[in-house]
Parts: C-alpha cells; structure tokens; sequence
C-alpha cells in the first residue's frame, strides 16, 4: 500500500520569502502523479501544482515548484515571494493505479506580514 | 462551470439517527468520490464512482455507509444509525476523465457533528 509523510506539522514564514515544504512517499509502482494541495482556512481543498513521475522535468505553477525526485521518492513544494493568501493547510497526495488519492497528514502553514 | 457542490454544509445529530449528504459534482465529470477528513489528518478515500458504477470501496466504508450515484450526475452518502466515531467532514471530488492521473476537484465538503 501506498504511504505519504509529511514530517513537518507545521511552518511560518515571513511574507515575500521563499519556504520549502517537504513529502515523501512510498510504493511500488513506476507510473503514478504526485499533487500538492491547498486547504485554507474553512475554505475548500484546490489543487496547487500536478507532476507525472514519467518526467524528469519538475513541475512549475507561477510562484510554486516542486522538487520531484523519484530514487528517492521525494516531493517538496516550493513557494517563493510567499503572499498572505498562502496560508493555509497544505497536503502531499499520491495518485496510482487505483483511482484513489492517499493523503498525507498536511502541514499548516502561516505566512506572516 | 460551478464547481463541486455539497449540502447540507454541516449537520449536527444526535447518535443512532440516519444522516444523508449530497454532492453535485462538475457538469460532465464522470468520475466521483467521495473522502472523510478528521482533525489533524489528511483526508481518506471511502469509495469513488465511474458515471453511475461504483467501482470501489473502503474497509473503512462499513456496513452503516452507503453511497449510490443513480443517474450518473450527483451522488449520496447515507450513514445509517450514526456513531460519535463518525464525525468528520465528508469530502467529495469529481474528475473529468477515466484514467489514472486526473486531477480531483474537491466540493467544500460537509461537516458532521454527531452528539
């Protein structure tokens, strides 16, 4: 079965700076997609960023990138020029051969003014 | 396009009643599912949807849960004889293709309070 872990429960980061999130996962499979979602505060979950683990090219979504690497089953995201609106609870999901997404428990983050 | 919808937003009942929750997934998305969220957790998949075909199940979707999609547009879930055990938001998403891979659009989700 598929596991994800996020390992740091909760971060805070100055507005305008650059903050790394990180998750790592664990299966057997070759083909599968890796997301990032966003969950704020009492709001509904939307997807930040999409990779395919077939490309090596890691994803970019405006001021979000991940760091996608596959040997070693590692999937952070990176958020630069950090605004307000990025607080928020943020989650690392696997996508395979099933249909479901498993979740990893998520990590709060607060961007500060 | 409206995005994922649910109602009733939050319910709160009283242990051992039925509860029913709704989701109208986005127009043409033929893939639905639905997932439950604690606090403090990431949220874990109970069963998911192909038009009308429910193609998949949780253990963690017991004999009190019940989900169908009749017409493959939106879908219930019921919770029969409720538990404390069941509070938790109920989250539903819908995708617009078979394969695997899709992005899921997740709805605001329904929040259950059972006392």
């Amino acid at each position: 079965a598929q596991t994800v872990t996020q390992s740091q429960p909760e971060m805070s980061v100055q507005e305008a700076e650059t903050v790394t999130l990180s998750c790592t996962y664990d299966t057997s499979e070759n083909n599968y997609y890796l997301f990032w979602y966003k969950q704020p505060p009492s709001r509904q979950m939307i997807l930040v960023i999409r990779q395919e683990a077939y490309k090596q090219q890691n994803a970019t979504e405006n001021r979000f990138s991940v760091n996608f690497q596959k040997a070693a089953k590692s999937f952070s995201l990176k958020i630069s020029d950090s605004q307000l609106g990025d607080t928020a609870m943020y989650f690392c999901a696997f996508g395979g051969g099933s249909e479901k997404l498993v979740f990893g428990k998520g990590m709060k983050l607060t961007v500060n003014p | 396009d409206t995005g994922v919808s649910q109602d009733p937003r939050h319910k709160i009942t009283k242990r051992g009643q039925n509860v029913t929750f709704r989701c109208d997934p986005i127009s043409e998305h033929n893939r639905l599912y639905w997932y439950r969220q604690t606090l403090g957790q990431g949220p874990e998949f109970l069963t998911y949807f192909q038009n009308e075909a429910q193609l998949e199940k949780s253990r963690l979707l017991s004999d009190r849960f019940s989900a169908e999609r009749p017409k493959g547009s939106f879908s219930t879930l019921e919770i029969q004889r409720t538990e404390q055990g069941d509070s938790a938001m109920y989250l539903c998403a819908s995708s617009p293709r078979t394969g695997n891979g899709e992005t899921q659009y997740f709805g605001p989700g329904t929040r259950l309070l059972v006392l």
